[in-house]
């Protein structure tokens, strides 16, 4: 089974700030996805991603297969960012994504 | 489209009792899931059916939880009984194919006393 680490779990930026989200996973994956949550509990699919980097925005997401590695960044952030964020990865094509805990982003005005 | 509708969104109960979660998944897609997710463990795959059928069920905790799908535009998650340690949000997501961008439903706040 795929293990699927984050970090930070908990971030606290000033608004205006470059905010950097990473995830690890143990195991080579078919496709990882950034989902964000907000504090009212809905989930948001931001991105899929197999490879290279996608860009929405303000919003960024890379992964880099070789080193099993995904890092979210969001630039000039604000306040309304504050939200959950979760990666989560499936290891081939019918597999169940595997979710890492989150990172708790808060950004201050 | 609505996007996925869940029911009801906040569901208290006391341990014994039979708790009955709705979702409707999005007009025309194949997939639909179900999650659920507590603090200590974060978001779970429970089950998923594809074209109204379970595909796989191994995230079901236990005998107590059930899904069915009965129509493309319908499914409903059972726990019975119910227990405190079921306490959680659910969430329904659907996806148009199974590799593809699925989308969540409001998620269903279950509290069990």
């Amino acid at each position: 089974k795929n293990e699927v680490e984050q970090s930070p779990q908990n971030l606290t930026a000033q608004e205006g700030e470059f905010i950097t989200i990473n995830c690890s996973y143990s195991v080579g994956i078919s496709a990882l996805h950034w989902l964000q949550q907000h504090p009212g509990g809905g989930i948001v699919s931001l991105f899929m991603l197999s490879s290279g980097k996608k860009k929405h925005g303000r919003l960024i997401a890379t992964i880099n297969i070789q080193e099993k590695h995904s890092s979210l960044h969001i630039t000039a952030s604000h306040p309304r960012d504050s939200a959950v964020y979760i990666c989560a990865v499936r290891n081939s094509g019918n597999t169940p994504l595997v979710f890492g805990k989150g990172t708790r982003l808060s950004v201050i005005a | 489209d609505a996007g996925v509708i869940q029911s009801p969104r906040h569901e208290v109960t006391e341990m014994g009792q039979e708790v009955t979660l709705r979702c409707k998944p999005i007009s025309g897609h194949d997939y639909l899931f179900w999650y659920r997710q507590t603090m200590m463990r974060g978001l779970e795959l429970l089950i998923y059916f594809n074209n109204n059928v379970p595909i796989d069920d191994s995230g079901m905790p236990e005998d107590r939880f059930s899904a069915k799908m009965p129509n493309a535009s319908f499914s409903t998650l059972k726990i019975q009984p119910s227990e405190p340690r079921d306490s959680a949000v659910y969430f329904c997501a659907s996806s148009l194919r199974r590799q593809e961008t699925q989308y969540f439903g409001p998620g269903t706040r279950l509290l069990v006393l």
